[in-house]
């Protein structure tokens, strides 16, 4: 199975602050690579899928990039409805396995 | 509007047996793989299982195999996952998620972009 390894596991940061979270895999999935936002008690959202494609209906201050086995997602300036934990998740070979997760905090 | 509900989840004893239910509207159910994610009260997302448009493939994460059945009614828009020999460690709330795809490029790119808001899974005595 590919395993998926987000750091860190914790942010704290201000609104306005850019806020970067990385994923590595631990073989190369091309850009097989999605992102998600949950919020406690709630069902996950899509961000961002294939690594760089924004999902629509997600605000422009989320990014993503990266291929083969290291990944990154960008939130350029950090609004109050962001703080949440982000998943990344591999679709590149069955099982789909996701990170540990990123929690996001308000500093 | 498009969404999905679960339903089916509830306390149960080790060793017994569950059968969830996820129903679709707004939108072709059976043009999509349809998957069952779970998660572990605090924890992180895990997948179980996913299942083809027609129900002729289907596939799952190995702590589940042999215990578990992904199954689909087209007819009825539902998605089902049938629990046996439950174990603690399969207390979680299980969301059903629908597969979308991208291959505008060279390679098949797969995603979940539509959630259900879950259903809890308790295994205790």
């Amino acid at each position: 199975d590919i395993q998926m390894t987000q750091s860190p596991s914790s942010l704290s940061a201000s609104v306005g602050d850019r806020v970067t979270i990385t994923c590595r895999a631990s073989q190369i999935i091309s850009s097989s690579l999605n992102w998600y936002q949950q919020k406690p008690g709630r069902a996950p959202k899509l961000l961002i899928y294939a690594a760089s494609n924004l999902q629509s209906g997600v605000p422009s201050r989320f990014s993503g990039s990266g291929s083969g086995t290291d990944f990154t997602l960008t939130i350029s300036s950090l609004q109050p409805e962001d703080f949440a934990t982000y998943y990344c998740q591999q679709s590149y070979s069955s099982p789909w396995t996701f990170g540990h997760g990123t929690k996001v905090e308000i500093k | 509007e498009v969404q999905l509900v679960e339903s089916g989840g509830g306390l149960v004893q080790p060793g017994g047996s569950l059968r969830l239910s996820c129903a679709a509207s707004g939108f072709t159910f059976s043009s999509y793989w349809m998957s069952w994610v779970r998660q572990a009260p605090g924890k992180g997302l895990e997948w179980v299982a996913n299942i083809k448009q027609d129900g002729s493939e289907k596939y799952y994460v190995d702590s589940v195999k042999g215990r578990f059945t992904i199954s689909r009614d087209n007819a009825k828009n539902s998605l089902y996952l049938q629990m046996n020999s439950l174990r603690a460690e399969d207390t979680a709330v299980y969301f059903c998620a629908r597969e979308a795809y991208d291959n505008s490029g060279t390679s098949w790119y797969w995603y979940f972009d539509l959630w259900g808001r879950g259903t809890l899974v308790t295994v205790s005595s």
